[in-house]
């Protein structure tokens, strides 16, 4: 069975630094997506960054990059300059091939400290 | 209006009462879903739709029951709901046909589900 974990509740980070949040995952998919949402209180989850199971470069968009590593099943999210409005939770969630259903994980709330 | 919208955005009802949930996607996407999310739980898919035709049904309680007359709007239509079905209903949409894995889903804003 397919499984997202992200074992930090909650982070918080000061401004203009680095953060990075932590995801793991389980599955016997040989191809497979790997997805960051980010979620505001307004409610609405916001796609940030994709990385493929056989991409061989860390997927990087804007202040977003992801550290991959398949052995370990790991792909944490590096936020670059924190700003305020980062503010907000982020979800790690995997597809794989033949269908539809996204798994997501429970979570990162984080917190940016002006 | 652009990407996905979701009316309405709050909604209270008792356990006897019918309702609706509508969703419009402005994106040209193919597939459509709707997914329940409640406090302290991960994000639960419900239901996809791809080309209006129903291919998850996620062991869904008959008191929702999805209907998807074309691949621009998806409907969650409740009735006799119980106060655990309170939650956020997203809707989100996705431009694969065939259930890829690279494909990212855009998200609309959601409806605050309350029942009384």
């Amino acid at each position: 069975a397919q499984k997202i974990t992200q074992t930090q509740p909650g982070m918080f980070v000061q401004e203009k630094e680095a953060v990075t949040l932590d995801c793991t995952y389980d599955t016997s998919d040989q191809s497979y997506g790997l997805f960051w949402y980010k979620q505001p209180s307004s409610g609405e989850m916001i796609f940030l960054i994709y990385q493929g199971s056989y991409d061989e470069q860390n997927a990087t968009e804007g202040r977003y990059s992801l550290n991959f590593q398949k052995a370990r099943k790991s792909t944490n999210l590096v936020i670059s300059a924190s700003q305020l409005g980062d503010s907000a939770m982020y979800f790690c969630a995997m597809r794989g091939t033949g269908g539809f259903k996204t798994i997501f994980g429970a979570g990162t709330r984080l917190f940016v400290k002006a | 209006e652009t990407g996905v919208t979701q009316t309405p955005r709050h909604l209270v009802m008792g356990m006897t009462n019918k309702k609706s949930l509508k969703c419009e996607q402005h994106l040209g996407h193919n597939a459509m879903y709707w997914y329940k999310q409640s406090a302290k739980k991960p994000l639960e898919l419900m239901f996809v739709y791809s080309l209006e035709e129903r291919v998850e049904n996620n062991s869904v309680p008959s008191r929702f029951s999805p209907e998807c007359p074309n691949s621009s709007h998806l409907f969650l239509h409740l009735h006799t709901l119980q106060p655990e079905d309170s939650a956020l209903y997203l809707c989100a949409s996705s431009q694969d046909r065939s259930g890829g894995a690279s494909y990212e889903q855009y998200f609309g804003p959601g409806t605050r589900l309350t029942v009384t």
